[in-house]
């Protein structure tokens, strides 16, 4: 079965500065692999995915993350945040031979300071 | 097209109630995943229906249970409710639930016990 980490639980930074949030999974197959954000009193939103083909992955927000398969990462980053950034992100993992629902992370609070 | 929709956004009931929470998906999306988020715990995983039939279950006790229904709409219910029953509910969907299909979320019911 497939489990994911993130490695933190609080990260804080000044607005216009680079952030990168990191996540690690274990899994012995292959791997799709998402990233959500959860703004104050609303549900997951949906930043980015990787199922297949380039390890850069785009996604919305001028968020990117990047599929490192030998270092089992899918850490997310960003060159800018702005004060909107502020929120929770979560990482997860699903895998054809592995649970049927993703198993998310204990999710990452990013701080976003002016 | 409509997100998911969850209904009551916020509940408050006492010790030994019950409640019932309701879940719309996106028109089209047949499964439906419920999760329970706190600040200790983060999301954990509640169950899954896809066509009517619970197919995925998560680690929680008998006293919460869910059905689908024949739109896909699907509620879930708690009974004789704890104060640690306390938490953001969460309301997913996706087409099929296949492992590379990213969850839609509703932005949950608030559910507090006193």
């Amino acid at each position: 079965a497939q489990s994911v980490t993130q490695l933190d639980s609080q990260v804080p930074v000044f607005e216009e500065a680079p952030v990168e949030l990191r996540c690690n999974y274990s899994s012995s197959v292959s791997v799709y692999l998402f990233w959500y954000v959860q703004y104050p009193n609303q549900g997951l939103q949906l930043l980015l995915k990787y199922l297949s083909g380039s390890t850069l992955v785009k996604g919305i927000n001028g968020f990117e993350a990047e599929f490192n398969k030998s270092q089992t990462s899918f850490h997310l980053r960003k060159p800018s945040v702005h004060i909107s950034d502020t929120a929770e992100y979560f990482c997860a993992v699903t895998s054809s031979g592995g649970s049927y629902i993703p198993p998310f992370g204990r999710g990452t609070s990013l701080i976003v300071h002016p | 097209k409509a997100g998911v929709t969850q209904t009551p956004r916020y509940l408050i009931k006492t010790r030994g109630q019950q409640v019932t929470l309701s879940c719309s998906p996106i028109s089209g999306h047949r499964s439906v995943s419920w999760y329970q988020q706190t600040p200790g715990q983060g999301l954990q995983f509640l169950f899954e229906y896809f066509s009517e039939t619970q197919r995925n279950k998560g680690n929680f006790p008998g006293r919460f249970s869910g059905r689908q229904f024949s739109n896909s709409r699907s509620e879930m219910n708690v009974s004789t409710l704890e104060l640690g029953d306390s938490a953001l509910y969460l309301c997913a969907s996706s087409p099929t639930g296949y492992y590379n299909q990213p969850q839609h979320f509703g932005d949950g019911t608030r559910l507090s016990i006193l």
